[in-house]
């Protein structure tokens, strides 16, 4: 069964301060992994896609890094700021190009305390 | 584009009645899905369109729940009957089929709380 795990489920970070959060993944055969940011009450919003042979991608103060060999995944983020605060989705993508292709992760909740 | 628009934002209503929503998908994606998410939880995948025809179902989707997407544009989700255990927030996307990766983009949601 395809599954995406996340760890911390929650997390408080002091504003100005990085933090990095973990995906591991059992999907197969794998396409790709994004991570989402989702703020309260609003729908996931993508911050980076990485395929098997991308290793990192950043977008601004993100960094996502992809391990697919040991099928781990990571999110950092630099200098943290209050609107990061929201939750953090880990989302695996089968290379089955069917509609339920996506396993998400369960979500880390990120609050950013000033 | 005017991104994924999902009608109403919240929905409260009593047990046993039914309820319809409504998603605009961005007009140029030819795939549409419905996905339901409880509180601390990712989405979870219910059924999936490309163009007007449904092409999956997840077992999630029982027979109180009813999608349809008549024109192969916006999206109707209807629950009939509906149960406490209905309450969640109920998501929206469509993505492009052409190419490879294509991202889902989000709506806001319909957030359904069941008296």
């Amino acid at each position: 069964k395809n599954q995406v795990e996340q760890s911390p489920q929650s997390l408080i970070i002091l504003e100005g301060k990085n933090c990095t959060l973990q995906c591991n993944y059992t999907v197969s055969p794998f396409s790709n992994l994004r991570w989402y940011k989702q703020d309260t009450g609003r729908g996931p919003v993508s911050l980076t896609i990485m395929t098997f042979s991308e290793n990192t991608k950043s977008n601004g103060r993100y960094t996502a890094t992809l391990d697919a060999d040991t099928k781990q995944s990571s999110l950092h983020i630099t200098a943290s700021q209050l609107s990061d605060s929201a939750s953090y989705i880990c989302v695996v993508s089968a290379a089955n190009n069917a509609g339920n292709m996506l396993t998400f992760g369960g979500g880390t909740r990120l609050m950013v305390k000033p | 584009d005017t991104g994924v628009s999902q009608d109403p934002r919240h929905k409260i209503t009593k047990r046993g009645q039914n309820v319809t929503f409504r998603c605009d998908p961005i007009s140029e994606h030819n795939r549409l899905y419905w996905y339901r998410q409880t509180l601390g939880q990712g989405p979870e995948f219910l059924t999936y369109f490309q163009n007007e025809a449904q092409l999956e179902k997840s077992r999630l989707l029982s027979d109180r729940f009813s999608a349809e997407r008549p024109k192969g544009s916006f999206s109707t989700l209807e629950i009939q009957r509906t149960e406490q255990g209905d309450s969640a927030m109920y998501l929206c996307a469509s993505s492009s089929s052409t190419g490879k990766g294509q991202p889902q983009h989000f709506g806001d949601g319909t957030r359904l709380s069941i008296l």
